[in-house]
């Protein structure tokens, strides 16, 4: 089992939808965790953090699982413009090792 | 505030022959971070520093690769000599500790 897993993708969504994908990690021990948006050919930018009582920001909505070992990220409303690649990124122990997710490719569709 | 400066930004050069990329992290970060990123796939860590001192180079393949962080400051990445599976763009990154990262814009290296 990969240490963080996403599903790559491609998901297609019309416009206006709403989608959510997951990324499962496999250390319980992990203490952070991130969502990266990757623009084509751009470096990834911060998207949010993740925070064990979940977080909102506008249309945008991560959530921690612990339990299960997983994150999510929730895109309502969704815009032309979120069509990009999502990225998790898990921070390992306290020896501050982390590990990314391959990314999950989102397109919206008109 | 300015962001983490890399360059060259774009890099052609032929194989077994060598290259170094640079980078300048956001003032004050501790952890300094580089990442090979081939088309289609997520960031791979090449090499994580804390300060001046090495945390993580695990998928650094040392043979060809090294990188040192001057001073807990600035920091290159050398590929000597380069193969043409190299072909990608190197990110380099920066954060407080367990903090968010901040990216460079990369370069993006070509090996024929």
């Amino acid at each position: 089992r990969k240490e963080v897993e996403q599903d790559p993708g491609p998901f297609n969504v019309p416009e206006g939808a709403t989608v959510a994908f997951n990324c499962t990690y496999s250390n319980s021990a992990s203490q952070s965790f991130f969502w990266y948006r990757q623009d084509c050919r751009k470096e990834p930018k911060l998207l949010m953090s993740v925070y064990s009582s979940g977080n909102e920001d506008g249309r945008f909505t991560a959530q921690l699982n612990r339990a299960s070992q997983y994150i999510s990220l929730l895109i309502r409303d969704s815009k032309l413009s979120d069509s990009a690649t999502y990225l998790c990124v898990v921070w390992g122990d306290s020896n501050y090792q982390l590990i990314w997710g391959a990314g999950t490719k989102l397109i919206i569709k008109p | 505030e300015a962001g983490v400066a890399q360059s060259p930004r774009y890099k052609i050069i032929e194989k077994r022959q060598s290259v170094a990329f640079w980078c300048n992290p956001i003032s004050g970060h501790a952890t300094l971070y580089w990442y090979q990123q081939i088309l289609g796939q997520g960031p791979k860590l090449l090499i994580q520093f804390q300060n001046n001192g090495v945390v993580d180079d695990s998928q650094l393949p040392k043979d060809r690769f090294s990188a040192e962080r001057l001073k807990g400051v600035d920091s290159t990445l050398k590929i000597q000599p380069a193969k043409l599976e190299d072909s990608a763009v190197y990110l380099c990154a920066s954060s407080p500790p367990l903090g968010e990262q901040y990216f460079g814009p990369g370069t993006r290296l070509t090996v024929t």
